[in-house]
């Protein structure tokens, strides 16, 4: 089946840096990227909707300017957390959509800033 | 947007009965409805969906049934294991609409008792 890998699994960085989240699907172009984030014990929320080579969608009460997101090419879209916070630790998680829209997860990477 | 329930929320059932979980939703535009299995620590999985012209499909032990004039379609699990305890989301779709999102349940956790 369809593919998607997420880079990293997990990462622990320092309050105030930037961290960046790879979203890659390995054997299908995906025009349509998501990202979420899950709070535990909580269903994912949505935070953008990325497609390649425009401008990511945000969700209302998302910062545009905290969460950057670049989808470069048909296979990969990342996110970067800028200047991040304690507040900012969870767990991210990527879809991909196929060319038949069907949704493919990536495994999630986990952020703890400390 | 879309209005996602999932019930119940919590399911407990002894290994090797079935397990239903029913999701209801608002968007009569919806025409593709997949099932996620998530497990602890991982990005949620495709187990199974159906798309609007298909009252019900099946693989192996999962299936899922449709109804498109109530809204609603149900995972149904028979002969359940242990391994079959995770959280599960119902994920209803416009798979036509190239800038529609998707829009989680609120997701049902199962636990299969041995």
């Amino acid at each position: 089946g369809a593919v998607v890998s997420q880079h990293p699994s997990w990462v622990i960085c320092k309050s105030g840096t930037s961290v960046k989240i790879e979203c890659r699907s390995l054997d299908f172009q995906a025009t349509t990227m998501f990202w979420y984030r899950q709070f535990p014990k909580q269903s994912l929320m949505l935070m953008a909707t990325s497609n390649e080579g425009s401008k990511a969608t945000y969700e209302q009460g998302v910062e545009k300017d905290k969460f950057l997101i670049n989808h470069a090419s048909l296979t990969l879209s990342t996110l970067t957390v800028t200047s991040a916070h304690p507040e900012d630790s969870s767990f991210y998680i990527c879809s991909a959509r196929d060319s038949g829209n069907t949704i493919y997860f990536g495994e999630g990477s986990w952020l703890t800033v400390v | 947007g879309e209005n996602v329930e999932q019930h119940p929320s919590t399911l407990s059932v002894q290994e090797g009965d079935s397990a239903v979980i029913k999701c209801t939703y608002s968007d009569s535009a919806s025409n593709y409805f997949p099932w996620y299995k998530q497990e602890l620590g991982k990005g949620p999985q495709l187990i199974i969906d159906i798309r609007s012209n298909v009252g019900e499909k099946k693989d192996q032990r999962i299936a899922v049934t449709l109804n498109k004039t109530a809204k609603h379609f149900s995972l149904h699990i028979t002969e359940t294991q242990p391994e079959d305890s995770a959280v599960y989301f119902c994920v209803p779709f416009h798979g036509g609409a190239a800038g529609n999102k998707l829009t989680f349940g609120g997701g049902t956790r199962v636990l299969v008792k041995p």
